[in-house]
């Protein structure tokens, strides 16, 4: 089975250019994270959706961050305009909720975003 | 302010030792604790997990044991192997939200 896909898995630009950030979670998944990993902060969550609908996007740092799930199976995270404090390996992450019990989220493999 | 905190960067053990890796956390909501394994241009990959309604979880060689009075757990790995050295990442949910709190990891490295 195919697990959670993102692309690119390296992006490098200018600063000022807008990146967007794709992901394809594992079918069947009604939960997908937006998560951004970076030496100082570590992983820390960005936002996340449940069927398609944002739930929480507390952790987007600010409004030049954007995302949106616009079927179940295609998500993207978006910067515009791009800073270098930007670069950080962004993750995706799906899950499927059972009875109401937690499942384990599953990860892509990231994107190294580097913003010059 | 860390909900979730590994207070160990690193960790290291000769192979068919056993590994200890804790995790130390802040918030008594939480009801689901999990560990994942990270290697280098990877994405984390869930190892094990515990609800809080239990003590103790075992997966062949990796066991998670949860302490909820010391609001504590951690993962013992035996007999560790030179594959398993990585990055461990504690993390941590509340039944009533979907996300999960993640610590900043611990390497650990195993000695041939």
């Amino acid at each position: 089975d195919a697990g959670v896909i993102q692309s690119p898995r390296h992006e490098v630009t200018e600063m000022g250019q807008e990146v967007t950030l794709r992901c394809k979670p594992i079918s069947g998944h009604d939960y997908l994270f937006w998560y951004r990993q970076t030496m100082m902060r570590g992983l820390e969550l960005l936002i996340y959706f449940n069927n398609n609908v944002p739930i929480d996007d507390s952790g987007m740092p600010e409004d030049r961050f954007s995302a949106k799930m616009p079927n179940a199976s295609f998500s993207t995270l978006k910067i515009q305009p791009s800073e270098p404090r930007d670069s950080a390996v962004y993750f995706c992450a799906s899950s499927f909720s059972q009875g109401g019990t937690n499942q384990p989220q599953h990860f892509g493999d990231g994107t190294r975003l580097s913003i010059l | 302010d860390q909900q979730v905190k590994q207070n160990s960067p690193s960790l290291s053990v000769q192979e068919g030792r056993i590994s200890i890796l804790n995790c130390d956390y802040t918030n008594s909501m939480f009801d689901y604790f999990l560990w994942y394994k990270k290697y280098p241009a990877e994405g984390p990959t869930f190892l094990i997990s515990i609800s809080s309604i239990k003590d103790k979880n075992e997966d062949g060689r990796f066991t998670v044991f949860l302490n909820k009075s010391a609001k504590h757990l951690s993962l013992h790995i035996v007999p560790s192997q030179p594959g398993d050295s990585a990055v461990y990442f504690c993390a941590a949910s509340a039944r009533s939200q979907g996300n999960l709190i993640f610590g900043k990891g611990t390497k650990l490295s195993v000695k041939p």
